[in-house]
């Protein structure tokens, strides 16, 4: 099955600063591949997603970059704000199979003001 | 917050006993989705249905059980034989496309042994 590694798992950065989240993931077949955002006490909420046909997408602040020969894909956040403190989680899964998500084990984001 | 419920939100269990989380959706989803999360370890799979009267285990099923009886339903019970059942467990479900649209998740149960 599918092995999704994440790092750091915590990272605190200063407000309007940049944060990223790496993961790495293990099967060459994967070709979907979302981030979650979990806030406090809340449900994990998609954040933004990424297929394999594209190496990078863009939505206002977030991006994230893939680079399939490397097997890896990270999250940037820029000019971070206090309301974007939470534990993100990224996940990876392929089109054919039990169309199931696995998961990073998290990254706690720490935005000072 | 429609679509997918979770309940109840806090749950006590006594050692020795089963317990029943509920999970209901509106979606129309096919898929659903048992996750335990435990502070450090990101969200483990529990079981998982494609379809009705369908389910497979995933990474950790032992001590828990699952029915698919109806499309918008999928509760986990928590058996006895689950040592370490303490943990807060989220109810997910997809189009049975995953690849597509990623999942909802409910908001979330928190069980507590006591």
């Amino acid at each position: 099955g599918e092995n999704v590694e994440q790092h750091p798992s915590t990272l605190s950065v200063q407000e309007g600063d940049s944060a990223v989240i790496k993961c790495t993931y293990s099967d060459s077949a994967s070709n979907y591949f979302p981030w979650y955002k979990q806030e406090l006490g809340k449900r994990p909420q998609l954040i933004i997603d990424i297929r394999s046909n594209v190496g990078e997408k863009k939505d206002q602040r977030i991006a994230v970059t893939l680079n399939k020969t490397a097997k890896h894909f990270s999250l940037h956040i820029t000019e971070t704000q206090p309301e974007d403190s939470a534990v993100y989680f990224c996940a990876a899964s392929w089109q054919t199979g039990a169309n199931n998500l696995f998961f990073g084990t998290g990254t706690r984001l720490t935005v000072i003001p | 917050d429609g679509g997918i419920t979770q309940s109840p939100k806090y749950l006590f269990r006594k050692e020795g006993q089963n317990v029943t989380l509920s999970c209901e959706q509106n979606l129309n989803h096919d898929a659903m989705y048992w996750y335990r999360q435990d502070p450090g370890q990101g969200l483990r799979l529990i079981y998982y249905s494609q379809i009705v009267n369908d389910f497979q285990k995933g990474d950790i099923a032992e001590g828990y059980s699952v029915s698919r009886e109806k499309k918008e339903s999928f509760p986990l019970t928590v058996t006895s034989a689950q040592k370490n059942p303490t943990a807060f467990y989220l109810c997910a479900s997809s189009t049975g496309t995953a690849y597509l649209f990623g999942y909802t998740f409910g908001s979330g149960t928190r069980l507590t042994v006591v």
